[in-house]
């Protein structure tokens, strides 16, 4: 069953413009982890959240966690062509295997 | 470092034949893991190992069988396949025994068509 649920599940902006997609879950977790997957490859990880961080940055990738939410939310700053991906959000908890969302289609239109 | 290899890349199969997934890391990973994505479904977990020796069923372990052959070769085997396993499969490693936390790295995926 999907632990992380994404939401929209499919968004298209113009290429420059910023991407948010959002990220809710049920239950307690270590950390939260997003993915990308272009069309036809495996997912490639992106960025990590630990349950105590409550935001985390990499080169345009902004990651929020509101533990109190349950919820995450993943920024994409001044979006590419190359950006178009699917975005997956994964929880992590203890000794349990990651739990995946169903992902958040991101069309970026030069 | 090749990373996670999966093979083969595309599969097509009749109703009630049966193959193995091989999937190989060369990152001296300890945990494994098999998944299949379906159109809408993101990702299901099959089976999983911990470490070398250990295996255990996931979401949907229906109808599949694993084998961790050494630490790199984690293989899935579908005795007889069925059209509802046409799906895209994805081997994964993370590093540490057991922390299923952990970053996974994925391979490219097998393409499988049950006719």
């Amino acid at each position: 069953s999907q632990q992380g649920e994404e939401d929209p599940q499919a968004l298209s902006i113009q290429e420059g413009e910023n991407a948010t997609m959002n990220c809710s879950y049920k239950t307690s977790i270590n950390n939260l982890q997003w993915y990308r997957q272009n069309s036809g490859r495996g997912l490639v990880h992106l960025i990590l959240i630990r349950s105590n961080e409550r935001e985390k940055h990499s080169g345009r990738l902004r990651v929020t966690l509101d533990t109190s939410k349950k919820s995450s939310s993943l920024l994409i700053t001044a979006s590419r062509a190359a950006d178009t991906a699917s975005y997956f959000c994964a929880t992590g908890s203890g000794n349990t295997p990651l739990v995946f969302g169903k992902g958040t289609r991101l069309s970026v239109i030069a | 470092n090749a990373g996670v290899t999966q093979t083969p890349k595309f599969q097509v199969l009749k109703t009630g034949q049966s193959m193995t997934l091989q999937c190989a890391q060369d990152m001296n990973h300890n945990s494994m893991y098999w998944y299949r994505q379906d159109p809408g479904m993101g990702l299901r977990l099959i089976y999983y190992s911990a470490s070398e020796g250990t295996t255990d069923k996931g979401e949907v372990p229906n109808g599949y069988n694993v084998s961790r052959l050494n630490k790199r070769e984690f293989s899935l085997r579908l005795e007889s396949a069925a059209p509802s396993q046409t799906s895209v499969y994805f081997c994964a490693s993370s590093g540490i025994a057991g922390r299923h936390s952990d970053t996974q790295y994925f391979g490219p995926g097998t393409r499988l068509t049950v006719l």
